[in-house]
């Protein structure tokens, strides 16, 4: 079954410190994963698109990681800014039908003062 | 000034109404999308259109409906045979409606049923 996990659900951490958000996958076959961005209220932006042969990429302060063999990604923050705070959603493409897509539910992140 | 835009923000329904969202886009992408968003839950796909005059129901299409005529808009009904349509509704477009390409997203329709 093609499925996308992130954990944790919810994550607080204060200002300045880094995290690490996670995403299992299991979409078969494998394409690329992409980390959108949410801001509450608003459509979600991307952030990156990671593909089979990618490990490491990233943008300004966040840095996305693939690992193709144990199926994970994870999206790593550094020193976090409030502008931070909104929901990170890992999306990938169904293995059976390239234009429909499987979206986790999200790791809604805090950044406190 | 590119973009992709919902309208409206907010929408009030009364139940056994039926209701228009709205979704425009400027991007001259081939491919649109309409997503439910729920708390707790990933997106969830109810209509996609891959080119103009041609559309297909997603995952969750029962009790809504689509339209295609341009290739810049792809309003969505939600009837009143939808049972529980309060929701975030999201319309997204790519430019061809393959996986690899990004789906930009709206801003997005509040609708709750009263």
């Amino acid at each position: 079954k093609n499925q996308v996990e992130q954990s944790p659900q919810s994550l607080i951490i204060l200002e300045g410190k880094n995290c690490t958000l996670q995403c299992n996958y299991t979409v078969s076959p494998f394409s690329n994963l992409r980390w959108y961005k949410q801001d509450t209220g608003r459509g979600p932006v991307s952030l990156t698109i990671m593909t089979f042969s990618e490990n490491t990429k990233s943008n300004g302060r966040y840095t996305a990681t693939l690992d193709a063999d144990t199926k994970q990604s994870s999206l790593h923050i550094t020193a976090s800014q409030l502008s931070d705070s909104a929901s990170y959603i890992c999306v990938a493409p169904r293995g059976d039908s390239s234009y429909k897509l499987i979206f986790g539910s999200g790791t809604r992140l805090l950044v406190r003062p | 000034d590119g973009g992709i835009t919902q309208s409206p923000k907010y929408l009030f329904r009364k139940e056994g109404q039926n209701v228009t969202l709205s979704c425009e886009q400027n991007l001259n992408h081939d491919a649109m999308y309409w997503y439910r968003q729920d708390p707790g839950q990933g997106l969830r796909l109810i209509y996609y259109s891959q080119i103009v005059n041609d559309f297909q129901k997603g995952d969750i299409a029962e009790g809504y409906s689509v339209s295609r005529e341009k290739k810049e808009s792809f309003p969505l009904t939600v009837t009143s045979a939808q049972k529980n349509p309060t929701a975030f509704y999201l319309c997204a477009s790519s430019l061809t409606g393959t996986g690899d390409n990004e789906q930009f997203f709206g801003p997005g329709t509040r609708l709750t049923v009263l």
